[in-house]
């Protein structure tokens, strides 16, 4: 069965630089979330989308921006990157209904390194 | 906010014991219940869930309950294998409106490992 895909799977960058993290999700998935794992750490929701509008928004730098695009794939753009900002970030996706499966199913990651 | 308390790890267990990690929650409302596992270097994977008190998640061998009189949503195995190895959390949904979709908020987390 087809997963989320995440790209790119590694990034390296330096402090001050941007980045694109892409998420493409379960096919007929219309609900994108993005978490940020810290080493060591617990997953921390980050924002997400359902049908191409943000959903909810939690612990996301002003310097991050994301969005859902036409096709549901969905992209997270980080600016003047931070040493702090070096972590496993996460996509999922899932297709809530009414009182139906709400299971959100996870991408590989993304690690992101600055240096 | 919603809020979840895992028991402190790391966890080792010689292979076909027992175990048993604890899951505590907070919560307005009635949230759905998950735990997750993460094998080193791969994503979360979905172990279980429970979306309403009383409801028992099953799989591979795992259980957990959904206690709401405790807030409590323990995991448990009766013979772990050193393949179940890995980081589990547990998790908690919010449910608005009796639509159960939401963002996750995660326990810290809890390392197991198992030796032969």
């Amino acid at each position: 069965a087809a997963g989320v895909i995440q790209s790119p799977r590694h990034l390296i960058k330096e402090k001050r630089e941007t980045a694109t993290l892409k998420c493409y999700p379960i096919p007929r998935h219309d609900t994108v979330y993005w978490y940020q794992q810290g080493p060591g750490q617990d997953p921390q929701f980050l924002i997400s989308f359902y049908e191409k509008m943000q959903s909810d928004k939690g612990s996301i730098p002003d310097r991050f921006s994301a969005q859902q695009f036409s096709d549901y794939h969905s992209e997270l753009n980080m600016s003047s990157l931070e040493l702090g900002d070096s972590a496993l970030y996460f996509c999922a996706s899932s297709r809530p209904r009414d009182g139906r499966d709400d299971e959100q199913f996870f991408g590989p990651g993304t690690r992101l390194t600055v240096l | 906010g919603n809020s979840v308390t895992q028991m402190e790890g790391p966890v080792t267990l010689s292979e076909e014991a027992f175990l048993t990690i604890n899951c505590t929650y907070t919560a307005t409302g009635y949230p759905s219940l998950f735990w997750y596992v993460q094998y080193p270097g791969e994503g979360l994977q979905l172990l279980l869930k429970a979306t309403k008190a009383d409801d028992k998640g099953s799989n591979k061998g795992f259980e957990a309950t959904y206690r709401k009189e405790t807030t409590s949503f323990h995991l448990e195995k009766g013979s772990v294998q050193v393949s179940d190895s890995a980081v589990y959390f547990c998790a908690l949904s919010a449910n608005a409106g009796g639509t159960s979709y939401g963002k996750l908020t995660f326990g810290q987390g809890t390392i197991l490992t198992v030796h032969p």
